[in-house]
């Protein structure tokens, strides 16, 4: 069965700081996808990276970074340089496949960042 | 390009009753999912329709059900409501084929009392 852990269910920094958010995932599918989406306070899940099984090749978009290791099952997102507009609740998600099939997501981090 | 769009934003109903709710989904999406997600959690997958078809299922008894129509927007139907059923409904829309991922509207509040 296929199943996220986000093992932080809160964090609170200050604005500036680097703050890193935990994921592990379990599945015995070889071909995967794993997704981190952003919900503000609106409620609308904002898509923020996906990355696929086999491109363990970590990424780089602005403040955001995303370390994937399939060796221990994680698939971190790091914030650097936090901003007020940077809190919410994030979530890590795996699925089978690149669209058309469920999603599985962890419960949530919810991220504070405080001025 | 329009996203997806769900009405009502916000409903309260009372147990027992029943519920439809409505979702748009993004130009070019064959496929609309529905998720529930509780308070405090991550969502959770109700169904997925594709070509009009319930074409998977999460755990979730019969009393949810859903439709899709021809022009792939789609309804999820809630009988007997309960308590528990107070939460966020979000419904996501993608292309069977994959390739643009999924897209999220901003979700129906359910609340029963």
């Amino acid at each position: 069965a296929q199943k996220v852990t986000q093992a932080q269910t809160e964090i609170s920094v200050v604005e500036k700081e680097d703050v890193t958010l935990d994921c592990v995932y379990e599945t015995r599918d070889t071909t995967y996808y794993l997704f981190w989406y952003k919900q503000p306070p609106s409620g609308e899940l904002v898509f923020l990276i996906r990355r696929n099984s086999f491109d363990e090749q970590n990424e780089i978009s602005g403040r955001y970074s995303w370390n994937f290791q399939k060796s221990t099952s994680s698939f971190n997102f790091t914030i650097t340089a936090s901003q007020v507009v940077d809190s919410a609740v994030y979530f890590c998600a795996l699925s089978e496949a690149l669209a058309g099939t469920a999603l599985i997501f962890g419960k949530g981090t919810t991220l504070s960042v405080s001025s | 390009e329009t996203g997806v769009t769900q009405s009502p934003t916000h409903l309260i109903k009372t147990r027992g009753q029943q519920v439809t709710l409505r979702c748009s989904s993004q130009s070019g999406h064959n496929t609309v999912s529905w998720y529930q997600q509780a308070l405090g959690q991550g969502p959770q997958f109700i169904f997925q329709y594709y070509r009009e078809e319930e074409n998977g299922r999460g755990n979730f008894p019969p009393r949810f059900s859903g439709l899709q129509f021809p022009n792939y927007s789609s309804e999820l139907n809630v009988n007997a409501l309960e308590l528990d059923d107070s939460a966020l409904y979000l419904c996501a829309s993608s292309l069977a084929a994959g390739g643009g991922g999924y897209t999220f509207g901003s979700g129906t509040r359910l609340t029963v009392v």
